[in-house]
């Protein structure tokens, strides 16, 4: 079975600049989250996606963040524009049932 | 609000030692507790999943454990090596979504 895809792997940007973020879940699973984990810290949830719905983006800083799950499958997570304390690891995981979540390998940000 | 606090943050210890983490939540209303491994820059990994009816899990050369009264779990590494290296975080799933700890960054030393 495949796992959690997301890419780019690493992006460095300037800051005002606008980045995307794709993710692509294991196959059937209806929930997808993304998450921010700035270094040092665990990682926070920023959305997440029940199908193509939005269940929680409480944490989500919607002036600049935005995200996506058009077709229940695929998310882009944007932010637009960056600013410097967005660097961090950004993490997009799938699960099945909402009681274990699998993880990709993170894109990692760097906004200078 | 459910807290989910590890310690230590960091921990350095020789190779062949035996060695545990800790891990405590403060709501014991949980469905499951999660402990993973990252390594520098890296995503998850899952280690082990305790469901909340479960006292314990082992999978090779760790053994987790979980007391929810008590609100704490434990992740016991036996016979430490260099590969080990790595920070380890838990996760307390509350109503479906994941509550982290900081991690505790662990160095075992050749």
């Amino acid at each position: 079975e495949a796992g959690v895809a997301q890419s780019p792997r690493y992006k460095i940007i300037e800051k005002r600049q606008s980045v995307a973020f794709w993710c692509n879940p294991i196959s059937g699973h209806a929930t997808l989250y993304w998450y921010q984990q700035i270094l040092g810290q665990g990682p926070k949830l920023l959305i997440q996606f029940q199908n193509n719905g939005v269940v929680d983006d409480s944490q989500l800083p919607k002036d600049r963040f935005s995200a996506e799950r058009l077709k229940g499958v695929d998310s882009t997570l944007k932010i637009q524009p960056a600013k410097l304390e967005d660097s961090a690891v950004y993490l997009c995981a799938s699960s099945l049932n909402q009681l274990d979540q699998y993880f990709g390998p993170g894109t990692r940000l760097l906004v200078l | 609000k459910q807290e989910v606090t590890q310690i230590p943050a960091a921990l350095s210890v020789p190779e062949g030692e035996n060695l545990v983490l800790n891990c405590s939540f403060t709501d014991s209303a949980i469905y499951n507790l999660q402990w993973f491994r990252q390594d520098p820059g890296k995503g998850l990994t899952s280690l082990l999943l305790i469901q909340s009816s479960q006292r314990e899990q082992t999978s090779g050369r760790l053994n987790a454990s979980l007391d929810k009264s008590s609100g704490r779990s434990t992740l016991y590494i036996a016979a430490s090596q260099p590969g080990d290296s790595a920070t380890y975080l838990c996760a307390v799933n509350l109503n479906y979504q994941l509550i982290w700890g900081a991690g505790t960054k662990l160095i075992i030393k050749p």
